[in-house]
């Protein structure tokens, strides 16, 4: 069974700063990995899409990266703003498409 | 562009009592899937769909029942409503190829049972 670990559970930062959040994952043989923003209240909204064959992926001053071999991923956000104070869920894709998720990162980053 | 559009988007229920969630695309995808979301335990699949007229079990699918009797449309249905079944549910969809498949969600249904 895939289990999917994200860490911190939750993350406090000032504006400015770079951050990386951590996505591990047990069982390698995934298609695909997608990271979504999740406000509170809301729907997800997905950031990333990273095929297995790929390693990295970049949106804007979000990057993720893909090392299946290990089991990891992680999204690097560049210069945090307050508006990316929000819930970040990672998730795997693998037996029939269907997509497993971490229970995700709390970011708040004050002004 | 409509996306994922889920139906109702809150409900209040009484223990015993029935009804149906709809979900609906109109990105003519293939996987529908619906999940719960608990504080503490995550988004957990329910059921899900690779195509018309197909359902599998995901990992909680007791007390659920589901239908997809049209490619644009899956049904989650609560037999007897249990406090138990209070929650976030969110339908989603996808292509299904492995290669791009991306899940793309509807905004949710807050349910409540009393």
């Amino acid at each position: 069974k895939q289990e999917v670990t994200q860490i911190p559970a939750a993350l406090s930062v000032p504006e400015g700063e770079n951050l990386v959040l951590n996505c591990s994952f047990t069982d390698s043989a995934i298609y695909n990995l997608q990271w979504f923003r999740q406000d509170p209240g809301k729907g997800l909204t997905s950031l990333l899409l990273i095929q297995s064959s790929q390693r990295e992926q970049t949106s804007g001053r979000l990057n993720a990266s893909l090392d299946k071999s290990s089991g990891r991923s992680t999204l690097y956000i560049a210069a945090s703003q307050p508006g990316d104070s929000a819930t970040y869920l990672c998730a795997v894709y693998s037996g029939y498409s269907t997509l497993t998720f971490g229970k995700g990162t709390m970011l708040l980053v004050s002004p | 562009n409509a996306g994922v559009t889920q139906t109702p988007k809150f409900r209040v229920l009484k223990t015993g009592q029935s009804m149906t969630l709809l979900c609906a695309q109109d990105m003519n995808h293939e996987y529908m899937y619906w999940y719960r979301q608990d504080p503490g335990m995550g988004l957990r699949l329910i059921h899900y769909s690779v195509g018309e007229g197909t359902t599998a079990k995901g990992e909680v699918p007791d007390g659920y029942n589901v239908s997809r009797l049209k490619k644009q449309n899956f049904l989650l249905g609560l037999e007897s409503a249990a406090p138990s079944q209070t929650s976030v549910y969110f339908c989603a969809s996808s292509t299904g190829t492995r290669l791009n498949t991306e899940a793309f969600f509807g905004q949710g249904t807050r349910l409540t049972v009393v």
